[in-house]
Parts: structure tokens; sequence; C-alpha cells
């Protein structure tokens, strides 16, 4: 069965500071693996996804990723967080581009003036 | 790009009644639909995944009597949550697929959340 892990519930950081979300998953093959971003009260957005080739994945919004397979990782990083990026971040893990996704717990983004 | 109408935006409603939820896919077909639950400061919990014209897939410990999923065309799919009660309520959002092509939007498409808040 598929897993996410995202170790850090709430996180909070300056504005200008650099942020990284940590994401572990588990799977028995090879994941497709997404980052989203979810503004309160609302739908989630796709910053960033990973399906083949290039580890280090570039998204929107400024926010890069890297998969490593030999640390069952995806984490997700910004060299400087805006205000603006404050929301609640989830990892989460497919077996195709198109099946069902299985959910990490979610990491709540704050960011202080 | 791909959207997903998701209405009602959010909703009330008393204790014992039921209410629908609908997804549309505006200008692609949904053959797949994932319906996910998400409680207040928690994660996304997938309820179900239906495709269109079969029977919906639950997911363990989802009362299939209790959510009806019905998907009968291409480009929408619904979720109608019956007798519904307090613990009922929740943030319930649904996305769609497109088989064989993971370059739109990670290949889902989110629609944008119902809040129900049963009283």
């Amino acid at each position: 069965a598929q897993s996410v892990t995202q170790p850090d519930i709430h996180i909070t950081v300056s504005e200008g500071a650099s942020l990284e979300l940590r994401c572990n998953y588990s799977y028995g093959a090879t994941p497709y693996l997404f980052w989203y971003v979810q503004s309160p009260g609302q739908g989630l957005q796709l910053l960033l996804k990973y399906f083949s080739g290039d580890t280090l994945v570039q998204g929107i919004k400024g926010f890069e990723a890297e998969f490593k397979r030999s640390q069952s990782s995806f984490n997700l990083r910004k060299p400087s967080v805006h205000w603006s990026d404050a929301a609640e971040y989830f990892c989460a893990v497919g077996g195709t581009s198109y099946g069902k996704l299985t959910f990490g717990q979610g990491t709540i983004l704050t960011v202080h003036p | 790009g791909a959207v997903v109408s998701q209405h009602p935006s959010w909703v009330i409603c008393k204790s014992g009644t039921s209410v629908k939820i609908e997804c549309r896919s505006l200008d692609f077909q949904a053959t797949t639909m994932f319906w996910y639950r998400q409680f207040p400061k928690q994660s996304l919990m997938l309820m179900a995944t239906s495709n269109e014209g079969s029977k919906a897939t639950y997911e363990q410990g989802v009362e299939k009597d209790k959510f009806l999923i019905n998907h009968a065309s291409l480009t929408l799919s619904t979720l109608t949550v019956t007798s519904a009660h307090p613990e009922d309520s929740s943030f319930y959002i649904c996305t769609t697929s497109a088989r064989g092509d993971g370059s739109r939007s990670g290949g889902y498409t989110f629609g944008s959340g119902t809040r129900l808040t049963v009283v």
C-alpha cells in the first residue's frame, strides 16, 4: 500500500527566508509524486509533479522539489518565502499519473513579516 | 486549461436531510472521478472512485449507502450525502484524471470543494 508522511505539521518562517517542507513516501514501484497547496476553504493547486527523468523538478511560484529514491523523499523547497506563500501544503503519491492519490497529513506554513 | 466545476461551494443542512454535490468537467471528458473528504485540520482521504457508467468503488470504512455516487455521463459526477448527520460535516473535493495524459495539471483537475455543515 502506498503512504505519505509529512513529518512537520506546522512550520513558521520569516519572509525572505528559505523553506524546505519534508515528504517521505512508501511505494513499491516508481512513484508519481505531487505537491499541492491549499488556501483556507479552497481547493488544491498543483505546485509541481515528478513522473520520471530529472530528479530536480521546478514548479510554479518559485518552488522546486527533489526526488531522492534512496531516501524515499520528495522535499519541497523555496529559496525565499513570500507572505503570500502562507497556506497548507500537501505531498501526494500515486502509482500512475491518473490513478488514486494518497495524501500526506499536510504542513501548515506560517510566514512572519 | 481543464476545469472541474464543483457546486455548491458551501451548504448548510439539517440533520436527517440529503445533500447533493455536483462536479462537472467543463471542457473535457472525465472518465474517472475521485471523491475526497477533508475533516478540519486533517488531510484528504479518498472516499470512492467512480467510472462513467459503472458502480463506484468505495474505500474501506466508507458507507456506500450513505454516500451515493453517480457518474452517469462523462461530464458529470455527483455525490449525495444521505440522511446527513453532524459528523458528516466536512470539506468534500472531487478530482478527475485524464488517463494517459500526465501533462495536464499532473493528470488531475480538482474541483474547488464543498464545505458541508450539518446542524
